[in-house]
C-alpha cells in the first residue's frame, strides 16, 4: 500500500521560504507522477507542479518564479521550496501521486496546513 | 490557462437521487478529465479518470462521461458518504486546473 505523508513547518513569516517534504512508502519514487497541490481554507485546489522520471518537472506558471520541486531517490521523497511567501500562501498542501500523463491522482497525503503569518 | 467551470456550484439530494454534475472546459481537452470528491479535513479522492474510467475500489454507482469541452460525472443513487464537495480537474494542459467544486449536500 503506498503511503504518502507530509512533513515541514505549519507557521512561515512573510517573505521567507516555504519548505516541505513528502515521504513515500510502499512503492519507488522513481516512477509515476509526483504532484504538489495546495487548498487554501475554504477554497479550490491549486495544482503547484509536478516530478516525473525522477527529475523532469512541471510548475504552474503562476509559481514559477518562486516555486521548486526536487527529489532525493535515496530516501524516496520528493520536495517543495516556495519563496518570498505572503499570507495568500496560507494553504493546506497535499503531495499525491498521478499514475499516468492523464494526471490521475490515486494516493494523496493527508495535507499540512501551512499558515504564513509574522 | 484552460478554465473549468463546474455546475451546479452546490445541490441537495436525498439518499437514493440520482445526481448530476457538469464540468466545461474552456477549450478542448480531449478526455484528460478527473472527477475527485472531498469530504471536510480529508484529502480528495480520485473517482473517475480519463473520462469515464472507473478507478479501483470505487462504486459502480459513480460513472463519468464526455470528451472535448463537457463531461458529467452521474451518481446514480446517492449514498450517505457520498455528501461531499466534487472536483474535475484537466491534465491536458499545464498548468493542470481544477473546477471550483460542486458541494453536495443532505436535503
Amino acid at each position: 500500500q503506498v503511503q504518502l505523508q507530509e512533513s515541514g513547518p505549519g507557521l512561515v513569516k512573510p517573505s521567507e521560504t516555504l519548505s516541505l517534504t513528502c515521504s513515500v512508502s510502499g512503492g519507488s519514487i522513481s516512477s509515476y507522477y509526483w504532484n504538489w497541490i495546495r487548498q487554501p481554507p475554504g477554497k479550490g485546489l491549486e495544482w503547484i507542479g509536478y516530478m516525473y522520471n525522477s527529475g523532469s518537472i512541471k510548475y504552474n506558471p503562476s509559481l514559477k518564479s518562486r516555486v521548486t520541486i526536487s527529489v532525493d531517490t535515496s530516501k524516496n521523497q520528493f520536495s517543495l521550496k516556495l519563496t518570498s511567501v505572503t499570507a495568500a500562501d496560507t494553504a493546506v498542501y497535499y503531495c499525491a501521486r498521478a499514475v499516468t500523463i492523464f494526471g490521475e491522482a490515486d494516493y494523496w497525503g493527508q495535507g499540512t496546513l501551512v499558515t504564513v503569518s509574522s | 490557462d484552460i478554465q473549468m467551470t463546474q455546475s451546479p456550484s452546490s445541490l441537495s439530494a436525498s439518499v437514493g437521487d440520482r445526481v448530476t454534475i457538469t464540468c466545461r472546459a474552456s477549450q478542448s481537452i480531449s478526455r484528460y478529465l478527473n472527477w475527485y470528491h472531498q469530504k471536510p479535513g480529508k484529502a480528495p479522492q480520485l473517482l473517475i479518470y480519463a473520462a469515464s474510467s472507473l478507478q479501483s475500489g470505487v462504486p459502480s454507482r459513480f460513472s463519468g462521461s464526455g470528451s472535448g469541452t463537457d463531461f458529467t460525472l452521474t451518481i446514480s443513487s446517492l449514498q450517505p458518504e457520498d455528501f461531499a464537495t466534487y472536483y474535475c480537474q484537466q491534465s491536458y494542459s499545464i498548468p493542470q486546473t481544477f473546477g471550483q467544486g460542486t458541494k453536495v449536500e443532505i436535503k
